[in-house]
This record gives structure tokens, sequence and C-alpha cells, in this order.
């Protein structure tokens, strides 16, 4: 299946730095999502970004999908960005017409931002 | 703004015992979606579900899973005998025509199995 591979692992910010985190993916995708999970668990919706540049507030991301990768900017970063991005792709349907109706995640950056 | 909610918010439950998981995807969505994430671990999907059946599963989806959609706005999944590793964080999402949309997703049913 399609590979998802995150980078870096691990990221320490101090409040109002700036960062980028990485997806790199295997196969092409109709379908690439980043998501903010929450200090309680739960995932929050930032981009759906098969292609192109998006921006929200602090927050952009870009998706180069024929050089299948992806990154997400956090801009002037707050303690209350902390917590793990991941990133999901869903491979595209193949000459058959079969297709994956999954999102396949990554294994996700954990982000701390310290004041 | 519609949102994906999901009931109970936390679950304990005992090591053999059935629980149903509940899901109120956005009202006119058509395809939705299990996933589970062990903690500390990634998200990885279980199940999709368009026009009242399955259209996928992942290995992980055994016989002790089921999913239903009992009326017009419910989405559950139901573990038949709960085994201590199946204590998760359960996802349920939905999109509004195809799987190529954006999924959304609800805030997560945490399951503890002891």
């Amino acid at each position: 299946g399609i590979q998802v591979e995150q980078s870096p692992p691990d990221l320490i910010l101090q409040e109002g730095a700036n960062s980028t985190l990485r997806c790199n993916f295997s196969d092409s995708v109709n379908n690439l999502q980043w998501f903010h999970q929450n200090p309680w668990g739960q995932l929050i919706n930032l981009f759906y970004i098969p292609s192109g540049t998006k921006q929200n507030g602090r927050l952009s991301a870009t998706t180069v999908a024929t050089e299948r990768y992806s990154l997400l900017y956090i801009s002037s970063s707050q303690t209350t960005d902390s917590g793990v991005y991941f990133c999901a792709v869903l491979p595209s349907r193949g000459y058959s017409g079969a297709g994956s109706y999954q999102l396949t995640f990554g294994k996700g950056t954990k982000l701390s931002v310290i004041p | 703004e519609p949102e994906v909610t999901q009931t109970p918010s936390h679950q304990v439950t005992q090591m053999g015992q059935e629980v149903i998981l509940r899901c109120v995807p956005i009202s006119n969505h058509l395809y939705f979606y299990w996933y589970r994430q062990i903690l500390g671990q990634k998200v990885e999907f279980l199940v999709s579900f368009y026009n009242n059946e399955i259209s996928e599963k992942s290995e992980i989806f055994d016989d002790q899973f089921s999913v239903e959609r009992p009326d017009g706005s419910n989405f559950t999944l139901k573990i038949r005998s709960t085994k201590l590793e199946d204590s998760a964080m359960y996802f349920c999402a939905s999109t509004r025509f195809s799987s190529y949309n954006e999924q959304f997703f609800g805030p997560g049913t945490r399951l503890t199995v002891l």
C-alpha cells in the first residue's frame, strides 16, 4: 500500500517561532488532508489539499502532487499549537477503476511549543 | 457549521462485553468511515460504508466488528466481544459525494477495555 512519511517526528519550538512540517507519500493521491490532534485526542481538520496552496490564519499548506510531498507551515507559533500533526492521503484509483476509500495516515509530527 | 458527532466520548467496559459506538455523520453526507487509534500510534482505517453496505474494510475489521446505519442519521460500530487490545480511540468520519472529498472527522470515542 501507499507509504506516508512525516518529518520531523518531534519538534520543540519557542513561542513565536515558525516551523515547517513535511509529508512525503509514495504514490499518486486523490486526497490529502492535514489534521491537528489536540491533547484531548480530538482530530481537528486543518486542510484538504490534494494540490496547490491554502492558507488559514497562521497556518498554510502546500501540496506538490507531482513530486509527492506536502508541507504545513506554522507561523508565529503559540502554545495552543502543541499536539500531533498528521498528514493523511487517499491513493488514486488504478486503471481498473478499483481504488481505495481509506485515508492512510502518517505517524505524525509531535509539536511542543514552549512559552 | 455542521459537524460529525460521536457518543459516548469515553466508554469503559469489561473484556468480553459488547459495545456499540455511535456516530451522527453530517446530514447530507453519503460515505461513512470508522478509524481507530491505539494510544501513541497512528490512525488506522477500519471500514467504509456507502449505500447501506460495506465498501471496503481493513484486516483489523474482523468478525468481531460490525457496522450499521439503523436510521437516517446514526452510524454505529459494534464490537461483539471486546478484548484488551481493542482499547483505543475510535473516530467516525463522513464525506459528501465520494471518497475523494474531504473526510470530516468526529471528536472520537475513547474505549477502555479492562
